[in-house]
Parts: structure tokens; sequence; C-alpha cells
């Protein structure tokens, strides 16, 4: 069956460090990979999409990459900030289906000033 | 409406009692979704609207789940008989209609506490 897996429940990094993410997927080849952020008490908000045939995707501060044949998606916040802290998702879609996803369990980031 | 909103944001409930929760997706979204988060896990895929086609249920842990969406807007779902096991908060999320890819755009989800 699918299986999603974020690295360590928590990650703690210094301000102005880069944090790095890693999203490991088994069992299947999705179309595309997203990225979210969750904040305590809040839905998850979507950040990033990257497809198959994308190896590097950046937005701002971000940059997510995504490895098909590691079957890996790499996360990363260069510059990190306290307010960067948070809970961050991967998702994929569920094989067969374009739109549903299924959810990793998440990686919390704390950001030390 | 600008963004998706739920209802109520917070209900605690006997255990036994029935209750219904409300999403109100983003205007001409098509496609609406429900998950539910458990303290400190992951979201767990429950059901799954597309327009006017027949449901994805396959993630309903019991028949004492249900939920419909009338009028391809609004959903309800409705826990029957609750149990302290569906303590949760069920988020709600929606999708327009353009094929796949596009990121959810979630509410902030209702805080269900079974008592």
């Amino acid at each position: 069956s699918q299986k999603i897996e974020q690295n360590s429940e928590a990650l703690n990094i210094q301000e102005g460090k880069t944090a790095t993410l890693t999203c490991n997927y088994t069992n299947y080849s999705p179309a595309y990979l997203q990225w979210y952020r969750q904040d305590p008490g809040r839905g998850p908000v979507f950040l990033l999409l990257i497809r198959e045939n994308e190896k590097e995707k950046r937005k701002e501060r971000l940059k997510v990459t995504f490895d098909t044949t590691l079957k890996q998606s790499l996360f990363h916040i260069t510059a990190s900030q306290p307010a960067d802290s948070a809970t961050y998702l991967c998702a994929l879609p569920v094989s067969g289906s374009a739109r549903q996803l299924t959810f990793g369990s998440g990686t919390q980031l704390t950001v030390l000033p | 409406g600008a963004g998706v909103s739920q209802s109520p944001s917070n209900k605690v409930t006997e255990k036994g009692k029935d209750v219904e929760l409300r999403c109100d997706p983003i205007s001409g979204h098509t496609a609406l979704y429900w998950y539910r988060q458990s303290l400190g896990q992951g979201l767990e895929f429950l059901i799954y609207f597309q327009g006017n086609s027949a449901p994805d249920k396959s993630g309903l842990p019991s028949d004492r789940f249900s939920a419909e969406r009338t009028g391809g807007s609004v959903s309800t779902l409705t826990i029957q008989r609750t149990q302290q096991e569906d303590s949760a908060v069920y988020l709600c999320a929606s999708t327009p209609d353009s094929g796949g890819g596009r990121g959810y755009t979630f509410g902030s989800g209702t805080r269900l506490t079974v008592v």
C-alpha cells in the first residue's frame, strides 16, 4: 500500500539557517507532490506543487526538489525566521485519483531566535 | 465566500449523541473533501464530492458517519451515536474543477470533543 514518511517529528534550527525537511514515499509513482504549512488550530495552507517532470521548484525563500528515482522530496526554507515555525506536511495524490490526496504526518519545525 | 468556512469551530458532545458539522466551500469550487486529524496525527481522508458524481465514501470509518452535499455547495458531515474515539479536528477543503494538482484550500476545522 502507499506510504508517506516525513523526517522526524520535530526539527529545531537557528534563525538564519536553512531548514531541510524530507518526504519519502513508497509503492507508487505520483504525478505530483504538494507541500502544506499548518499552524496550531488552523487548517493546512497550500505552499507549493512540484510535478514528476520537474526537478526543482522555488517560491521566495522556499525550494522543493522531487527525485522520482529516490522517491523523495526535499523542502528547504532558506534564511529561516521564527515566523516559519509551523508543521509542514507533504501530500501526494492517491493512486488512481487525480485529486484525492494522502498526507504525511508532518514535521514540526521550530526556528529559534 | 473568500475562504472555506466551517461551523461550529468547537463542539463538545456527550457520548451517544449525534452531531452535524458544516462546511461552506469557496464559491465555484466543485470538489469538496472531508478529512479528520486526531491529536498529533496526520490527516485521515473521509469522503470526497466532485460535482454531481457519486461521492467517494471509501474513507468513512463506520456506518455512523455520513455526509451530503446539497446543491453542489454546502456539505454536512453527520456522526451518529458519537464515541470518544471520534474526538478529532474535522477539516473540510475544496478545489476548483480544473484537473488534478491544484492545492486544497482548507477551512479552520471543527474541533469535536466527545465526553
